[in-house]
């Protein structure tokens, strides 16, 4: 079964308009950590935010929240006011604490920032 | 500081060829990663390195070899890869391996075996 599920292949967005991109995850360990990476068309991936399984509050990071439902087992990354260099694929990922070294990457969302 | 950084950006080699790649970071940090990503997928874990131990290996083949000489470097040493083995190759590191910590990923080597 899938741990980490981004339904949405590809997602066009307005730029300064915000988007929302989804992530739901499946797991049994009631400790674990999720994670939002970006990747440009360079390849690098870069750390954008994390929230864990036991916050409270939602995470935020600047222009970006995680829209966090643990009862749904939902991780909705949202960006505000995006911008052209938002371009970029964005991986939802997890680790759970009983296989910690391990981090679980959804398919992906392709994002396009249009003008 | 939050860089990984890894040699070299591209690699073309042949299937009889020996190559390594490199992954340094200067961090503090105690675990390092091997990634493999294949073109529109997501990365694929390979090696797992926790205080300069090998942690983790995927089932990954033999022809990948990995090295950790000390805790700020990491190699992968390539020797008689197939063209499937064609990828961008990411390196990581954390602070540990609880769930807690972020992984910071280098650019990658975006490798070809012809």
């Amino acid at each position: 079964a899938q741990k980490i599920t981004q339904t949405q292949p590809g997602m066009f967005v307005q730029e300064k308009e915000a988007v929302t991109l989804d992530c739901t995850y499946d797991t049994s360990d009631p400790s674990y950590g999720l994670f939002w990476y970006k990747q440009p068309s360079s390849g690098e991936m870069i750390f954008l935010i994390y929230q864990g399984s036991y916050d409270q509050q939602n995470a935020t990071e600047g222009r970006y929240s995680l829209n966090f439902q643990k009862a749904r087992k939902s991780a909705n990354l949202v960006i505000s006011a995006s911008q052209l260099g938002d371009s970029a694929m964005y991986f939802c990922a997890m680790r759970e604490w009983e296989t910690a070294s391990k981090l679980t990457f959804g398919t992906g969302t392709r994002l396009q920032v249009t003008l | 500081d939050t860089e990984v950084t890894q040699t070299p950006k591209h690699l073309v080699m042949g299937m009889t060829n020996k190559k390594s790649l490199k992954c340094e970071q200067h961090m503090g940090h105690r675990a390092m990663y091997w990634y493999k990503q294949k073109a529109k997928k997501p990365p694929e874990l390979m090696f797992v390195y926790s205080y300069e131990k090998l942690s983790i290996n995927e089932s990954v083949p033999s022809r990948f070899s990995p090295e950790c000489p000390n805790s700020s470097l990491l190699n992968l040493h390539l020797h008689a890869l197939q063209p499937e083995d064609s990828a961008l190759y990411l390196c990581a590191s954390s602070q540990g391996t609880v769930p807690s910590y972020e992984q910071y990923f280098g650019p990658g080597t975006r490798l070809t075996v012809t």
